[in-house]
């Protein structure tokens, strides 16, 4: 079956411009979690959603990242007005729920490398 | 809030020998998850292993074992009779009773040399 799919693969933006990235969860899963990558760096939670929900925007940086997630499924993180330190890679993952005292395994997708110049 | 910390950036080791990755954490919870997940060049995140924090046993996936010592808070990886696919970066995970977020590591960088 098809895994956690992301879009684009790579993207180079100039500083200041906004850019969307996507996130294709696997079907059936409701959680959905977003992570960044920075060099270096190990992977730095950033929002989760149970269905349309975000119970958890902590580990967003700064008032320029949001998220949103439609119908349960795709979810699509912006990052407006882009600064050199957002380069790094936008990890994203699904599984089949979240919640106090489940496992459920988290899949990755393949990741958007965001490239600020 | 929990801390995952991998003291090893980078680590070698000669193909069909044993290599141990270390990782030490520190929570204040009594029941969670435990991870180590392998990352190629191809970026793809892949669970390798995981422990359940109430399990004394250690968790075994094939070549892949764990040294799992909950006093001391320590979660090695242990990878035997290595071979070349297993170059990759691996990562040290932690998934407390919220069930949401995981708490990576910052990596080890294994190489496994011909």
């Amino acid at each position: 079956g098809a895994g956690v799919s992301q879009s684009p693969s790579n993207k180079v933006t100039e500083k200041g411009k906004d850019v969307e990235l996507r996130c294709d969860p696997i079907s059936g899963h409701t959680a959905l979690y977003w992570y960044r990558q920075s060099l270096g760096q190990g992977l730095e939670f950033l929002i989760y959603f149970q269905g349309n929900s975000a119970p958890d925007k902590s580990g967003l940086p700064s008032d320029r990242f949001s998220a949103e997630r439609t119908g349960g499924s795709v979810s699509t993180l912006t990052i407006q007005r882009t600064q050199q330190e957002d380069s790094a890679v936008y990890l994203c993952a699904s599984s089949l729920m979240s919640g106090r005292g489940l496992f459920n395994e988290q899949y990755f997708g393949p990741g958007t490398r965001l490239t600020v110049t | 809030a929990q801390t995952v910390t991998q003291s090893q950036p980078e680590m070698s080791v000669q193909e069909a020998e044993t290599v141990t990755l270390s990782c030490t954490y520190d929570t204040s919870e009594n029941n969670y998850y435990l991870f180590w997940y392998k990352q190629p060049p191809s970026r793809q995140m892949i669970l390798v292993i995981r422990q359940e924090a109430y399990k004394q046993q250690n968790a075994t996936e094939n070549r892949f074992s764990v040294n799992f010592q909950k006093a001391a808070k320590s979660f090695s990886l242990k990878i035997s009779d290595s071979q070349l696919g297993d170059t990759a970066m691996y990562f040290c995970a932690f998934l407390g009773s919220s069930g949401d977020k995981l708490t990576f590591g910052t990596g080890t960088r294994l190489a496994v040399r011909p």
